[in-house]
């Protein structure tokens, strides 16, 4: 069972350039979430699913975009990356809204 | 506004027994999540608490006190493993039905010999 998971693992990009981080879960979970991790912050929610096709914004929302089109898969596409986009990012699913949320084990991402 | 408060750091020697505090003020309350996050990896869940009172689970128990917007986790009998952030994380009122969790910054604990 391999849970959450999240790829690139690590990825260096210069200002300006766009990319999309995976995350595929093989739990059937409905619920997906993506969040960033900042030294001295917590998680902080960047956007939300509550199933397939239906998304919605979280805490940080800005200059990033999702989609669900399938159960399984929940990308983050960065637009136009910039410096204050580097970061450690989460993703997360749960089975419902009371259950807790299992993690993937992050992508490290650099914006020089 | 929604805010969670931590210790930022913790220190205590193997064998012993530690206490972590969050506090919270959030809009309406709908559970408490305690996680272990090792060094870089991911956070892994550890508790839920919804009502008052203790749970226990092995040599971890986490208490909440809704009323004063109050829960600790407890660690009992530490192993050098048991260094690592510890996640405090409010669920508010729901709002549109989804489990937008809030989370603390996180106690860095260092179990020493």
């Amino acid at each position: 069972n391999a849970g959450v998971t999240q790829t690139p693992k690590f990825q260096v990009l210069k200002t300006g350039q766009s990319m999309t981080l995976q995350c595929a879960q093989d739990m059937n979970h409905e619920y997906m979430s993506w969040y960033r991790q900042d030294p001295g912050m917590g998680l902080r929610l960047i956007h939300y699913s509550v199933g397939a096709g239906i998304t919605d914004q979280g805490e940080v929302p800005n200059g990033y975009n999702v989609s669900r089109s399938t159960t399984e898969d929940f990308p983050l596409r960065l637009l136009s990356a910039a410096p204050s986009q580097t970061s450690v990012y989460f993703c997360a699913s749960s089975q419902d809204r009371d259950q807790p949320q299992h993690f993937g084990d992050g992508t490290r991402l650099s914006i020089l | 506004g929604q805010n969670i408060d931590q210790p930022t750091e913790m220190t205590a020697t193997e064998g012993a027994i530690v206490q972590i505090n969050c506090t919270y003020q959030t809009s309406g309350f709908n559970g408490l999540f305690w996680y272990q996050q090792h060094a870089g990896e991911a956070p892994t869940f550890l508790s839920y608490n919804v009502l008052d009172g203790l749970e226990e689970k092995g040599r971890f128990s986490s208490f909440l006190s809704r009323s004063k917007g109050y829960s600790y986790l407890l660690l009992k009998e530490l192993q050098m493993k048991d260094s690592a952030s510890y996640l405090c994380a409010v669920r508010p009122k729901r709002a549109g039905g989804y489990n937008k969790l809030i989370f603390g910054a996180g106690t860095r604990l260092a179990v020493h010999p």
